[in-house]
């Protein structure tokens, strides 16, 4: 079947405009992650929802992040007014949720580079 | 919060030699130690993974140990192979569906 989906897989934007990056979960997957990954570096958490709820935001880097997800399945991670060190690849993961030891199914990411 | 570990940052070994990575982690509460390889490009697979009531875990050529007293976990590849070339991020969480936090990644060259 599909697997995570993101969109758009590159964005390049100008500094100080906003950008909206999407995930598409698998299906029946209620557990979605969103993690930051710099050129070279590991995977740094931002956020995760268990269903709509985000149990946990305290890896958002600054008040100009935020994400949503709504009805369970697609979520979209928002960054405002872009600064250049937000370049990175932005990584979506969705597991199973409930159910001990699923793996994490990561997407291709989206490549944000900010100019 | 937990804080994982992970040494070295980056490794490279013979063929057919064996490689071990290590990782240590900060929260006593964590009980799910999945292991993600990413090879160059791509996006972060699991290779294995070990929960907090079994010691050691095999499959094929990987190995994973836990230490729960000492908060130490490891991965051991035998056999190495010029495929096995990646980077490997270790990871610890409280259940495999809770916030999943990963290592830095220690990148391993195979030399065929």
């Amino acid at each position: 079947g599909a697997g995570v989906s993101q969109s758009p897989s590159n964005k390049v934007t100008e500094k100080g405009k906003d950008v909206e990056l999407r995930c598409d979960p698998i299906s029946g997957h209620t557990a979605l992650y969103w993690y930051r990954q710099s050129l070279g570096q590991g995977l740094e958490f931002l956020i995760y929802f268990q269903g709509n709820s985000a149990p946990d935001k305290s890896g958002l880097p600054s008040d100009r992040f935020s994400a949503e997800r709504t009805g369970g399945s697609v979520s979209t991670l928002t960054i405002q007014r872009t600064q250049q060190e937000d370049s990175a690849v932005y990584l979506c993961a969705s597991s199973l949720g409930q159910v001990a030891n699923s793996p994490l199914h990561f997407g291709n990411g989206t490549r944000l580079t900010v100019t | 919060g937990e804080n994982v570990e992970q040494h070295p940052s980056t490794l490279s070994v013979q063929e057919g030699d064996s490689a071990v990575i290590k990782c240590t982690y900060s929260d006593s509460a964590s009980n799910y130690f999945p292991w993600y390889k990413q090879e160059l490009g791509k996006r972060p697979q699991l290779i294995i993974d070990i929960r907090s009531n079994v010691g050691e875990k095999k499959d094929q050529r990987i190995a994973v140990t836990l230490n729960k007293t000492a908060k130490h976990f490891s991965l051991h590849i035998t056999e190495t192979q010029p495929e096995d070339s990646a980077v490997y991020f270790c990871a610890a969480s409280e259940t495999s569906y809770d916030k999943v936090i990963f290592g830095p990644g220690t990148s391993l060259s195979v030399i065929p």
